[in-house]
């Protein structure tokens, strides 16, 4: 079955740059969404389509690729931003909806 | 706008069965896929499957097929998983989610319930 790797942590300082990385055999291949999980809430989609932005999520967010990795980028990086990331693939090959195993986004 | 109404917090005793629903509303029910996707304690996003509710198609994950059963009532525009079986390792928040109006059609999700807790407990 497709794997999506993640890392498991990302610290930043605020007002800096966070790059929170996906890995996946042949992940260009896809489309990659990309989810935000506060503590106590429902996911909220950050990023789909590789780099599209749902209404309402700042500029800050942005998703890109390269080679087999997909980047979810959070520039000017605020305390708000502090949660679980994880990103998403549909694998056309198992019909399965796959998800990364997320990672903590810690604002130093 | 759209918006997914969960059913209650649910304590069952191993071996049970579970089923819990999942109510859409300001959209047309058809229109999009619903996905049922758990969080267990500590643990990351897992999906579990999803129902077409315009024919009442299903897929499931692997670790989930044979013990769960998705299904969609356009008379009451509820969806529901029903999970059987049930195991400590089952104790999990369940999410139901599903795309607004008017999105670009896909398998991602940008509108969620807010989940149910259900816990497995002797």
């Amino acid at each position: 079955s497709y794997v999506l790797t993640q890392p498991p942590s990302v610290s930043v300082a605020p007002g800096k740059t966070a790059r929170i990385t996906c890995g996946g055999d042949n992940i260009a291949s896809k489309s990659v969404h990309w989810y935000q999980r506060k503590p106590g809430q429902a996911p909220v989609l950050v990023i789909y389509y590789d780099s599209d932005r749902p209404s309402g999520i700042p500029e800050r967010f942005s998703g890109s690729y390269s080679g087999n990795t997909a980047t979810l980028t959070i520039s000017r990086v605020e305390a708000g931003d502090e949660a679980d990331y994880y990103c998403q693939v549909w694998d056309r090959s198992s019909d399965h909806v796959v998800f990364g195993g997320g990672t903590k986004l810690t604002v130093l | 706008e759209v918006h997914l109404v969960q059913s209650g917090a649910e304590v069952k005793k191993p071996g049970a069965t579970v089923k819990i629903s999942c109510k859409v509303s300001g959209s047309t029910f058809t229109d999009y896929y619903i996905y049922w996707v758990q969080q267990a304690p500590g643990k990351g996003l897992e999906w579990v499957g999803l129902v077409d509710p315009e024919d009442g198609e299903t897929m499931y994950a692997e670790k989930f097929q044979g013990r769960v059963t998705i299904t969609a009532d356009t008379s009451s525009d509820t969806a529901y998983m029903e999970l059987r079986s049930l195991t400590s390792g089952d104790t999990a928040l369940y999410y139901c989610a599903t795309l607004s109006h008017g999105a670009s059609e896909g398998y991602y999700m940008d509108v969620w319930g807010k989940g149910t807790t259900v816990t497995v407990f002797s």
